[in-house]
């Protein structure tokens, strides 16, 4: 299973907003409404952000927020905070049961 | 608040078996609403899964690695292991160990840290 595309890099200041996509194929992102988005500082573990395309979990802020369209899906964060700096990764399952990730967007906060 | 940790050797040679363990808080490995996975990590940050255990003891691996991984549970109710035979420095990454829910809302919801695990002579 290939790896859904993400963009290396985004960078935002702070107060604006960011949107980072995730493409896949109809085999995976298309196919199900199970992308899920997780902020990872490094040396930490993963959190996740988002479940089954646009719902988040609770304690998770609302200036987080998900979006799918055909095999692409969307995370866009608001209101960037100086501590949104971090690396966002997507997930989907797939049609085999398994699971496929993005490459992992790293965003800087100006 | 569900925490995971691995844990095993750090250098592993090649044609060895890579062996980590993953012991949890916060939860029992017999709840049925979850997978208890592992993904890794290589270098340049691409993510791959590599598959689970149940609670049942059943399991479901990642074609890609061709029969070369065991995911089992632990011998107690907070810990499940990994074993990767026949390593090669492409297997050099940071493993997570992870739970998967299964059930509504699905996605991977707990982590743990990772660790770095190289295989070189």
């Amino acid at each position: 299973q290939s790896a859904l595309t993400q963009p290396a890099s985004v960078s935002g200041s702070p107060g604006q907003s960011i949107t980072i996509s995730c493409t896949g194929t109809n085999s995976d992102v298309g196919g199900y409404n199970y992308v899920s988005w997780y902020q990872h500082h490094p040396g930490k573990a993963p959190k996740l952000l988002i479940n089954e395309v646009n719902n988040r979990p609770s304690g998770v802020s609302d200036r987080f927020s998900g979006s799918k369209s055909g095999n692409t899906a969307s995370l866009t964060i608001s209101g960037l905070q100086a501590e949104d700096e971090a690396d966002y990764f997507c997930s989907s399952y797939t049609r085999t049961s398994t699971l496929v990730f993005g490459g992992g967007t790293k965003l800087t906060v100006l | 608040q569900v925490q995971l940790q691995e844990s095993g050797p750090g250098l592993v040679k090649p044609s060895q078996t890579l062996s980590l363990t993953c012991t949890f808080s916060g939860g029992s490995i017999r709840d049925s609403s979850y997978y208890w996975t592992w993904v890794r990590q290589y270098p340049g940050r691409g993510l791959e899964w590599i598959g689970y255990v149940y609670y049942t003891g059943s399991t479901y691996y990642n074609p890609s690695l061709k029969g070369r991984v065991t995911i089992s549970l632990g011998t107690s109710e907070n810990q499940f292991s990994l074993e990767v035979s026949s390593v090669t420095a492409d297997d050099t990454a940071v493993y997570y160990c992870a739970r998967d829910k299964r059930v509504k809302p699905k996605a991977i919801d707990f982590w743990g840290q990772g660790t770095l695990v190289t295989v070189s002579s």
